[in-house]
């Protein structure tokens, strides 16, 4: 079973510019996640889909962060414009319909430097 | 609010020697608690939960972790650590969704 995917793994951008980040989820899966995770510091929530609806988005700047999941599979994560404290690794998460169950499947990550 | 304390940033052992991370938590209501891994360049890892039930769970690796509502805890255990366990490793808890709210993190090292 392919696992979470995730890209790009790296993205070095100056303050003000724009990125953004993509992510597919392990098939089937209905909800899926975006959390953030500052160095020294644990995973943070920015937003939960359950299929292609906003279940949570309470933590996201929404400012200067979107998010999308078109079709309820693949997401986009989008930071516009970027400030130095959003250095970060931006990891992508799914579970199942196992409501409750708490069994996330993490990517890998994609890391982001500010300058 | 829900919130997860992992009082050591840091946790040193010999190879074959137990191993114990620490987790304290605070949450409404029946907690639901689980407990990640994170190995270098790697994404998390699941490695058990609780729910429900017997206070002792076992999961993955050899890991255990017992659950003590009346200090609020939520112990790692491994009777005999390996080097390969040495990793990043995040206690998280969830009042009763699939909001989790992860802790610092604590860093094992297990030496040869």
């Amino acid at each position: 079973e392919a696992g979470v995917a995730q890209s790009p793994r790296y993205k070095i951008i100056e303050k003000r510019q724009s990125v953004a980040f993509w992510c597919n989820p392990i098939s089937g899966h209905a909800t899926l996640y975006w959390y953030q995770q500052i160095l020294g510091q644990g995973p943070k929530l920015l937003i939960q889909f359950q299929n292609n609806g906003v279940v949570d988005d309470s933590q996201l700047p929404k400012d200067r962060f979107s998010a999308e999941r078109l079709k309820g599979v693949d997401s986009t994560l989008k930071i516009q414009p970027a400030k130095l404290e959003d250095s970060a690794v931006y990891l992508c998460a799914s579970s199942g319909r196992d409501r409750g169950s708490g069994e996330l499947f993490f990517g890998e990550g994609s890391r982001l430097t500010v300058l | 609010a829900q919130s997860v304390a992992q009082p050591e940033d840091q946790v040193n052992v010999a190879e074959g020697n137990p191993l114990t991370v620490k987790c304290t938590y605070s949450v409404s209501g029946n907690p639901y608690l689980f407990w990640y891994v994170q190995y270098p360049n790697r994404g998390l890892q699941f490695l058990l939960k609780y729910i429900t039930g017997d206070n002792l769970v076992k999961g993955s690796y050899g890991f255990e972790a017992e659950f003590n509502k009346s200090q609020t805890s939520f112990h790692l255990k491994k009777p005999s650590a390996l080097v390969s366990d040495s990793a990043l490793y995040f206690c998280a808890v969830s009042p009763n969704d699939y909001k989790l709210s992860f802790g610092a993190g604590t860093t094992v090292t297990v030496r040869a």
